[in-house]
């Protein structure tokens, strides 16, 4: 069974850095695109960042371009998500999500990121 | 980017009557090199994760019930639960994956028991 867990999240205060990881089980990691999705809290789902398999390829949501960085750890099985320079607005909840490919097939439980002094 | 915009935001339907949500993709998402559509319908109940229901337009995800199909063309796509039951109140969000990055999802419509 696909097991996605997140975990890193927390309180943090403006302009400040958090990472968070995403523990995968359940498939062969590093065959596979991963995603981060957030959202905030009773609102809808944005995406944020994708890699490639092999760690290759990166994109970004514009809003996030130069202070996130997505990396992964295929020997781990171990998705990341370095968040810097951080703002009220990046407060959400946080999803790492495997991809199908093509559709998101999998996503985790979800950390809660909250951006306040 | 590709624009989603879903309609109704929210409806009310009655347990074993018929919910039908309705997605538009600001440009098409059909790929006719291989003649499918790049969309997906996504359910995410309250405190859970979204889940993945249908994709490439129209193909349910394995294990997804079968009152639950997906159709449309190009711009415009219907998500259609039959015979709604208790458990399928969430809230809906169609999704685009045809011009990558971004991955663009519409605004959500939730589904309410009347």
């Amino acid at each position: 069974q696909v097991q996605l867990v997140e975990s890193g999240g927390g309180v943090v205060q403006p302009g400040g850095s958090l990472t968070l990881s995403c523990l995968a089980s359940g498939f062969t990691f590093s065959n596979y695109g991963m995603h981060w999705v957030r959202q905030v809290p009773g609102k809808g789902l944005e995406w944020v960042a994708f890699i490639q398999k092999d760690g290759g390829d990166k994109y970004y949501v514009d809003s996030v371009k130069g202070r996130f960085t997505i990396s992964r750890d295929n020997s781990r099985a171990t998705l990341y998500l370095q968040m810097n320079s951080l703002r009220a607005e990046d407060t959400a909840i946080y999803y790492c999500a495997k991809v199908l490919p093509g559709p998101f097939d999998w996503w985790g439980q979800g950390t809660l990121v909250t951006v306040s002094s | 980017d590709i624009v989603m915009t879903q309609s109704p935001d929210s409806l009310a339907v009655s347990l074993g009557e018929r919910a039908t949500i309705n997605c538009k993709s600001s440009q098409s998402v059909f790929y006719s090199s291989n003649n499918k559509n790049y969309l997906a319908w996504y359910r995410q109940k309250p405190g859970q994760p979204p889940r993945l229901l249908i994709y490439w337009a129209s193909t349910r995800e394995s294990g997804v019930p079968d009152r639950f199909s997906g159709s449309g063309s190009g711009t415009d796509f219907t998500l259609t639960i039959n015979s709604l039951q208790a458990e399928d109140v969430a809230v809906y969000y169609c999704q685009q994956y045809y011009s990558p990055p971004p991955w663009t999802f519409g605004q959500g419509t939730r589904v309410e028991i009347k």
